[in-house]
């Protein structure tokens, strides 16, 4: 089976920088995505790392270590608006065609 | 934008009934995905399709069926609807290639009375 760990809460101040890491267990890895979403609305697609290392996209960075089985999203520049959960998800399965969601993490931004 | 589009924003129903969920999207993606939300465990696939009439059992597939008759819509099915089922449900498609990520609807909540 597959099992990821993250967070379930962290609070940050505007402009600042936050790092939300997640652990997985899984049979058969392929990689790990990330996901946001707002309250009341659909998660939406951040991210997705095969390799081991840094990926940025703006002010949104994601890494992944294989071999430790851990990756992180790094969030620079933090905005009000970044207040929202995010989801990691590790694509996974016999042909790596399934992806299981950790129970995310609820990112509060303050003033 | 790729669209996915779930028939129901809210949906009520009674313990027994027979529930269909629909979801369509627009933009010829191979794999259609079913998940349900529940606070604190994350989302959870109940069965996805990367093909029209092939489906695959994800990690909570009882107590549901699904249905792909055409590539662009993909049904879930309750068939006995318990109270335990009161979730939102969320549909989501994908490109074969995993780049991009899935692109999902705006979900549906369905209360089970």
């Amino acid at each position: 089976g597959q099992s990821l760990e993250q967070p379930s809460e962290v609070t940050a101040v505007e402009g600042a920088i936050v790092q939300i890491n997640c652990t997985y267990q899984t049979s058969g890895f392929y990689g790990l995505s990330w996901y946001q979403q707002h309250d009341g609305g659909a998660p939406t697609f951040l991210s997705y790392n095969a390799l081991d290392g840094l990926e940025e996209t703006g002010r949104f960075s994601s890494f992944l270590s294989r071999s430790d089985s851990y990756g992180y999203l790094l969030l620079q520049e933090l905005q009000m608006k970044d207040s929202a959960s995010y989801f990691c998800a590790v694509r996974g399965g016999n042909a790596g065609n399934m992806l299981t969601f950790g129970g995310g993490t609820r990112l509060m931004v303050k003033p | 934008d790729v669209k996915v589009t779930q028939s129901s924003r809210y949906l009520v129903k009674r313990t027994g009934e027979k529930v269909f969920l629909e979801c369509v999207q627009d933009m010829d993606h191979e794999n259609m995905f079913w998940y349900r939300q529940d606070p604190g465990l994350g989302l959870r696939l109940i069965y996805f399709s990367y093909d029209v009439k092939m489906k695959e059992k994800g990690d909570i597939p009882e107590g549901y069926s699904v249905s792909r008759e055409k590539k662009e819509r993909f049904s879930l099915i309750l068939e006995s609807a318990s109270t335990n089922q009161t979730s939102m449900y969320l549909c989501a498609s994908s490109l074969s290639g995993w780049v991009n990520g899935y692109t999902f609807g705006s979900g549906t909540r369905l209360t089970v009375v």
